[in-house]
């Protein structure tokens, strides 16, 4: 199948700065890419939907300028998070998919940790 | 999307089919049923989906009722490796769109 990589799989950082997470769709073109947040012991949370070439969809209560996302090409979408803080430490997953009818593939996730 | 309704956790051992419900009452007819998994601290992968007919791939069968109101995901042989949160979703069509993913299943499966 399709596959989708993030990086970097895990990163630690302090308060106040900002992580940028990268995913790229390796084999295909992805005009749309979605973001998620999991929490520990929690299921997956839609967090936006990126598109390529114009201004991502946050879902409800995600703040947009909290939550950066850039999808400037067709097979790399960045989320950055902004002056993180202790609460924004979560399991990060991207997924794309290309223009057929085929499935949402994943990325492995990253482990962000704000200390 | 229809909402979906699964055990919180199962146990199977290993070697032994592991079948997992999943009721979906409110299904609509334009609906597809899909599952996917998430070992833990990676990210979800897909299994399998179907419309009304039983369906098997490499990795699992999934048998629809005749109703369409549940489905059960089947791994005729699990292994040790198959122990993850499994993820019975309902959503219109095929194709790429966002997933919205409820609580699952954990499955354990036993030495």
């Amino acid at each position: 199948g399709a596959v989708v990589s993030q990086h970097p799989s895990r990163v630690i950082c302090k308060s106040g700065t900002s992580v940028k997470i990268e995913c790229r769709s390796l084999d295909f073109q992805a005009t749309t890419m979605f973001w998620y947040r999991q929490f520990p012991k929690q299921s997956l949370m839609l967090m936006a939907t990126s598109n390529e070439g114009s201004k991502a969809t946050y879902e409800q209560g995600v703040e947009k300028d909290k939550f950066l996302i850039n999808h400037a090409s067709l097979t790399l979408s960045t989320l950055t998070v902004t002056s993180a803080h202790p609460e924004d430490s979560s399991f990060y997953i991207c997924s794309a998919g290309d223009r057929g009818p085929t499935e949402a593939f994943f990325g492995q996730g990253t482990r962000l940790t704000v200390v | 999307d229809a909402k979906t309704t699964q055990p919180p956790s199962m146990d199977c051992a290993e070697g032994r089919a592991a079948n997992l419900p999943c009721n979906h009452s409110t299904i609509s007819g334009n609906e597809y049923v899909y599952w996917y998994r998430q070992i833990h601290s990676q990210g979800p992968q897909y299994i399998i989906h179907g419309l009304k007919n039983n369906e098997t791939n490499e990795m699992a069968s999934l048998i629809i009722t005749e109703d369409r109101k549940s489905s059960t995901l089947i791994l005729p042989h699990a292994t040790l490796r198959d122990t993850a949160v499994y993820y019975c979703i309902v959503r219109v069509g095929r194709g790429y769109q966002k997933v919205t993913f409820g609580t699952g299943t954990k499955l354990q499966v036993i030495p």
